[in-house]
Protein backbone atom coordinates (compact mmCIF):
# COMPACT_ATOMS: atom_id res chain seq x y z
CA UNK A 1 0.00 0.00 0.00
CA UNK A 2 1.90 2.84 -0.98
CA UNK A 3 1.14 5.67 1.61
CA UNK A 4 2.14 8.47 -0.17
CA UNK A 5 1.07 9.54 -3.60
CA UNK A 6 2.72 11.46 -6.22
CA UNK A 7 1.62 13.33 -9.55
CA UNK A 8 1.78 13.62 -12.00
CA UNK A 9 3.89 10.86 -12.94
CA UNK A 10 6.12 13.41 -15.53
CA UNK A 11 6.00 17.17 -16.44
CA UNK A 12 7.37 18.88 -19.28
CA UNK A 13 7.97 22.82 -18.86
CA UNK A 14 9.21 25.30 -20.58
CA UNK A 15 12.41 27.56 -19.47
CA UNK A 16 11.19 30.14 -17.54
CA UNK A 17 7.86 28.56 -16.39
CA UNK A 18 6.69 27.16 -13.15
CA UNK A 19 7.31 23.60 -12.24
CA UNK A 20 4.14 22.06 -9.88
CA UNK A 21 4.56 18.81 -8.37
CA UNK A 22 1.76 17.40 -6.04
CA UNK A 23 1.75 14.93 -2.81
CA UNK A 24 -1.01 13.17 -0.65
CA UNK A 25 -0.43 11.03 2.32
CA UNK A 26 -2.54 9.29 4.36
CA UNK A 27 -0.85 8.67 7.55
CA UNK A 28 -1.98 11.58 9.93
CA UNK A 29 1.35 10.27 12.48
CA UNK A 30 3.84 11.59 9.68
CA UNK A 31 5.42 14.85 10.39
CA UNK A 32 8.35 15.48 8.19
CA UNK A 33 8.19 16.37 4.75
CA UNK A 34 10.88 16.11 2.38
CA UNK A 35 11.94 16.40 -1.40
CA UNK A 36 14.50 14.93 -2.91
CA UNK A 37 16.03 15.21 -6.56
CA UNK A 38 17.73 12.78 -8.43
CA UNK A 39 19.74 12.83 -11.30
CA UNK A 40 20.65 10.22 -13.72
CA UNK A 41 23.13 7.90 -12.27
CA UNK A 42 22.95 9.13 -9.13
CA UNK A 43 21.21 8.76 -5.77
CA UNK A 44 18.68 11.34 -4.34
CA UNK A 45 19.79 14.10 -2.74
CA UNK A 46 17.56 16.36 -0.19
CA UNK A 47 16.56 19.25 -2.10
CA UNK A 48 14.09 21.22 0.77
CA UNK A 49 11.89 19.67 3.70
CA UNK A 50 9.06 21.37 5.66
CA UNK A 51 6.97 19.90 9.46
CA UNK A 52 3.80 20.37 9.46
CA UNK A 53 3.74 23.35 11.90
CA UNK A 54 4.47 25.60 8.94
CA UNK A 55 2.28 26.08 5.69
CA UNK A 56 5.32 26.87 3.42
CA UNK A 57 8.84 27.18 3.16
CA UNK A 58 10.69 28.80 0.30
CA UNK A 59 14.26 27.95 -0.46
CA UNK A 60 15.39 30.38 -3.27
CA UNK A 61 13.53 29.24 -6.67
CA UNK A 62 12.24 26.04 -4.54
CA UNK A 63 9.29 26.04 -2.25
CA UNK A 64 6.91 23.19 -0.36
CA UNK A 65 3.16 24.39 0.30
CA UNK A 66 2.10 21.95 2.82
CA UNK A 67 -1.98 21.77 3.58
CA UNK A 68 -2.41 19.79 6.74
CA UNK A 69 -6.33 19.88 6.72
CA UNK A 70 -5.95 18.09 2.88
CA UNK A 71 -2.71 16.04 3.38
CA UNK A 72 -1.33 17.77 0.69
CA UNK A 73 2.01 18.87 0.33
CA UNK A 74 3.61 20.32 -3.24
CA UNK A 75 6.61 21.67 -4.44
CA UNK A 76 6.98 24.39 -6.36
CA UNK A 77 9.43 25.31 -8.76
CA UNK A 78 10.24 29.03 -9.84
CA UNK A 79 11.61 29.57 -13.16
CA UNK A 80 12.62 26.37 -13.65
CA UNK A 81 15.68 25.59 -15.82
CA UNK A 82 17.55 23.02 -17.71
CA UNK A 83 19.15 22.29 -15.36
CA UNK A 84 16.44 21.33 -13.09
CA UNK A 85 15.31 18.42 -15.24
CA UNK A 86 15.42 15.47 -13.06
CA UNK A 87 13.50 13.04 -11.05
CA UNK A 88 11.87 14.30 -7.90
CA UNK A 89 10.56 12.34 -5.27
CA UNK A 90 8.43 13.85 -2.58
CA UNK A 91 9.03 11.71 1.11
CA UNK A 92 7.04 11.63 4.38
CA UNK A 93 8.54 10.10 7.82
CA UNK A 94 7.35 9.32 11.59
CA UNK A 95 8.27 7.75 14.15
CA UNK A 96 9.57 8.20 18.07
CA UNK A 97 12.70 8.57 18.63
CA UNK A 98 13.22 5.84 20.12
CA UNK A 99 12.20 3.43 17.58
CA UNK A 100 13.58 4.83 14.63
CA UNK A 101 11.73 6.63 11.57
CA UNK A 102 11.60 5.57 8.59
CA UNK A 103 10.91 7.75 5.08
CA UNK A 104 8.00 6.77 2.83
CA UNK A 105 8.47 8.07 -0.59
CA UNK A 106 6.11 8.91 -3.59
CA UNK A 107 6.24 7.02 -6.98
CA UNK A 108 9.11 9.97 -8.30
CA UNK A 109 8.39 12.41 -11.23
CA UNK A 110 10.36 12.78 -13.90
CA UNK A 111 10.51 16.54 -15.04
CA UNK A 112 11.92 18.07 -18.05
CA UNK A 113 12.51 21.67 -18.78
CA UNK A 114 12.86 22.46 -22.50
CA UNK A 115 15.31 25.20 -23.46
CA UNK B 1 34.26 13.69 1.35
CA UNK B 2 31.45 12.97 3.16
CA UNK B 3 30.11 10.28 0.97
CA UNK B 4 28.14 6.31 1.18
CA UNK B 5 29.93 4.09 -1.10
CA UNK B 6 28.42 1.06 -2.22
CA UNK B 7 29.67 -1.71 -4.56
CA UNK B 8 29.72 -2.56 -7.06
CA UNK B 9 27.64 -0.09 -9.25
CA UNK B 10 26.88 -2.62 -12.02
CA UNK B 11 26.36 -6.30 -11.34
CA UNK B 12 24.70 -8.75 -13.00
CA UNK B 13 24.48 -12.34 -12.01
CA UNK B 14 22.59 -15.66 -12.23
CA UNK B 15 19.73 -16.97 -9.90
CA UNK B 16 20.38 -18.70 -6.94
CA UNK B 17 23.80 -17.34 -6.50
CA UNK B 18 24.30 -15.20 -3.63
CA UNK B 19 25.52 -11.82 -3.64
CA UNK B 20 26.36 -9.06 -1.21
CA UNK B 21 26.09 -5.43 -1.86
CA UNK B 22 28.15 -3.06 0.28
CA UNK B 23 27.59 0.01 1.94
CA UNK B 24 30.03 2.14 3.93
CA UNK B 25 29.77 5.80 5.67
CA UNK B 26 32.05 7.89 6.91
CA UNK B 27 29.59 10.69 8.03
CA UNK B 28 29.51 8.42 11.78
CA UNK B 29 25.73 7.99 10.79
CA UNK B 30 23.65 6.13 13.53
CA UNK B 31 20.96 5.46 11.21
CA UNK B 32 21.46 2.89 7.47
CA UNK B 33 19.29 2.05 5.53
CA UNK B 34 18.42 0.65 2.01
CA UNK B 35 16.01 1.36 -0.84
CA UNK B 36 14.84 -0.43 -3.95
CA UNK B 37 14.27 1.97 -6.73
CA UNK B 38 11.69 0.50 -9.64
CA UNK B 39 9.85 2.71 -12.18
CA UNK B 40 6.17 4.01 -11.51
CA UNK B 41 6.88 2.24 -7.76
CA UNK B 42 9.75 5.21 -6.59
CA UNK B 43 12.01 3.93 -3.71
CA UNK B 44 10.82 1.57 -1.36
CA UNK B 45 12.58 0.78 1.97
CA UNK B 46 14.11 -3.15 2.53
CA UNK B 47 15.66 -2.36 5.52
CA UNK B 48 17.27 -0.34 8.01
CA UNK B 49 19.45 0.13 11.28
CA UNK B 50 18.99 2.46 13.90
CA UNK B 51 22.84 1.50 15.37
CA UNK B 52 25.33 -1.37 15.27
CA UNK B 53 23.69 -4.95 15.77
CA UNK B 54 19.82 -3.06 15.86
CA UNK B 55 18.45 -3.78 12.36
CA UNK B 56 14.54 -4.16 11.06
CA UNK B 57 12.52 -4.61 8.25
CA UNK B 58 11.41 -2.08 5.57
CA UNK B 59 8.21 -2.85 3.58
CA UNK B 60 9.63 -4.72 1.04
CA UNK B 61 12.38 -7.16 3.15
CA UNK B 62 11.57 -10.95 1.67
CA UNK B 63 14.64 -12.17 -0.18
CA UNK B 64 17.32 -9.89 1.26
CA UNK B 65 19.57 -9.91 4.69
CA UNK B 66 21.26 -7.57 6.21
CA UNK B 67 23.69 -6.89 9.48
CA UNK B 68 25.39 -3.94 11.14
CA UNK B 69 28.39 -5.35 13.02
CA UNK B 70 30.11 -1.97 12.48
CA UNK B 71 28.63 1.43 12.36
CA UNK B 72 29.85 2.24 9.41
CA UNK B 73 29.30 -0.57 7.06
CA UNK B 74 25.36 -2.25 6.47
CA UNK B 75 25.79 -5.05 3.40
CA UNK B 76 23.08 -6.17 2.10
CA UNK B 77 22.63 -9.68 1.30
CA UNK B 78 20.88 -11.93 -1.14
CA UNK B 79 21.02 -15.28 -0.38
CA UNK B 80 19.18 -17.05 -3.30
CA UNK B 81 18.49 -14.28 -5.93
CA UNK B 82 16.03 -14.27 -8.51
CA UNK B 83 14.43 -12.23 -11.36
CA UNK B 84 12.12 -10.04 -9.67
CA UNK B 85 15.22 -8.61 -7.58
CA UNK B 86 16.26 -7.17 -10.59
CA UNK B 87 16.38 -3.37 -9.45
CA UNK B 88 18.44 -0.39 -8.62
CA UNK B 89 19.36 -0.23 -5.12
CA UNK B 90 20.73 2.69 -2.78
CA UNK B 91 22.18 2.83 0.56
CA UNK B 92 21.24 5.66 2.80
CA UNK B 93 22.68 7.14 6.26
CA UNK B 94 21.53 10.21 8.29
CA UNK B 95 22.87 11.08 11.30
CA UNK B 96 20.00 11.19 13.43
CA UNK B 97 18.04 7.96 14.64
CA UNK B 98 14.89 9.75 13.00
CA UNK B 99 15.36 9.80 9.19
CA UNK B 100 16.02 13.44 8.15
CA UNK B 101 18.37 14.30 5.74
CA UNK B 102 19.18 10.74 4.26
CA UNK B 103 22.87 10.60 2.42
CA UNK B 104 22.49 8.09 -0.10
CA UNK B 105 25.07 6.35 -2.23
CA UNK B 106 25.73 6.36 -5.92
CA UNK B 107 23.15 3.11 -6.55
CA UNK B 108 23.65 -0.51 -7.73
CA UNK B 109 21.88 -1.99 -10.62
CA UNK B 110 21.75 -5.32 -10.42
CA UNK B 111 20.37 -7.63 -13.25
CA UNK B 112 19.64 -11.24 -12.10
CA UNK B 113 18.79 -13.72 -14.77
Amino acid sequence: QQQVKQSPQSLIVQKGGISIINCAYENTAFDYFPWYQQFPGKGPALLIAIRPDVSEKKEGRFTISFNKSAKQFSLHIMDSQPGDSATYFCAASSGPETSGSRLTFGEGTQLTVNP
Amino acid sequence: EAQVTQNPRYLITVTGKKLTVTCSQNMNHEYMSWYRQDPGLGLRQIYYSMNVEVTDKGDVPEGYKVSRKEKRNFPLILESPSPNQTSLYFCASSLSRQAYGYTFGSGTRLTVV
